[in-house]
């Protein structure tokens, strides 16, 4: 069946520039996560949404990044004037309900010049 | 609040030698254990997971773990350990009651001829 699927699967960009990453999570699954991930590094967790509650923005690293779920399924992180530390791949995974396994997705790999 | 310890940033075992990678978790009540691997340039994949019941789990690739209560650990092991298992390696723990499931910093596994 169709696992996660997140687009564009690159993105180069200038700095300065806004970038919008999309995922699409497994149908049914009510959490989704979003993550980044440098090069060499372990996940940083970023948001977490499940089902109609308010997300978990803990991870958001500055006002620049933010992130929605429109009608429980896709999701859109976006990240506005992007800086070059914002390169990295950025990962989203969903699961069936919250604790259960995550899938991930391949991820989005974002490189700022 | 949960955490979760990989005391081993990156192992380097011999082809056909045993592994054990390390995993800690601080949670007061019985978590949710899971272990994740991640090869270069793929997305994550479950390898096993630890909810209730037998202590001993099975999972993917000839990959068991060990949940020990009284060590807050779950140890990920394998027997024989085969070239194609290089890779990253990711300790998760969730639980019940609004909390997510947070990751560890990771263990890189390097297989020697």
């Amino acid at each position: 069946g169709a696992g996660v699927s997140q687009s564009p699967s690159n993105k180069v960009t200038e700095k300065g520039k806004d970038v919008e990453l999309r995922c699409d999570p497994i149908s049914g699954h009510t959490a989704l996560y979003w993550y980044r991930q440098s090069l060499g590094q372990g996940l940083e967790f970023l948001i977490y949404f499940q089902g109609n509650s308010a997300p978990d923005k803990s991870g958001l690293p500055s006002d620049r990044f933010s992130a929605e779920r429109t009608g429980g399924s896709v999701s859109t992180l976006t990240i506005q004037r992007t800086q070059q530390e914002d390169s990295a791949v950025y990962l989203c995974a969903s699961s069936a309900r919250q604790n259960q396994p995550q899938h991930f997705g391949d991820g989005t790999r974002l490189s700022i010049l | 609040a949960q955490s979760v310890t990989q005391p081993d940033i990156h192992i380097t075992v011999s082809e056909g030698a045993s592994l054990e990678l390390r995993c800690n978790y601080s949670y007061g009540a019985t978590p949710y254990l899971f272990w994740y691997v991640q090869s270069p340039g793929q997305g994550l994949q479950l390898l096993l997971k630890y909810f209730s019941g037998d202590t001993l789990v099975q999972g993917i690739k000839g990959f068991e773990a060990e949940f020990k209560r009284s060590q807050s650990s779950f140890n990920l092991r394998k027997p024989s350990v085969h070239w194609s298992d290089a890779a990253e390696y990711f300790c998760a723990v969730g639980a019940e009651g609004g909390f997510k499931t947070i990751f560890g910093a990771g263990t890189r596994l390097f297989v020697k001829a």
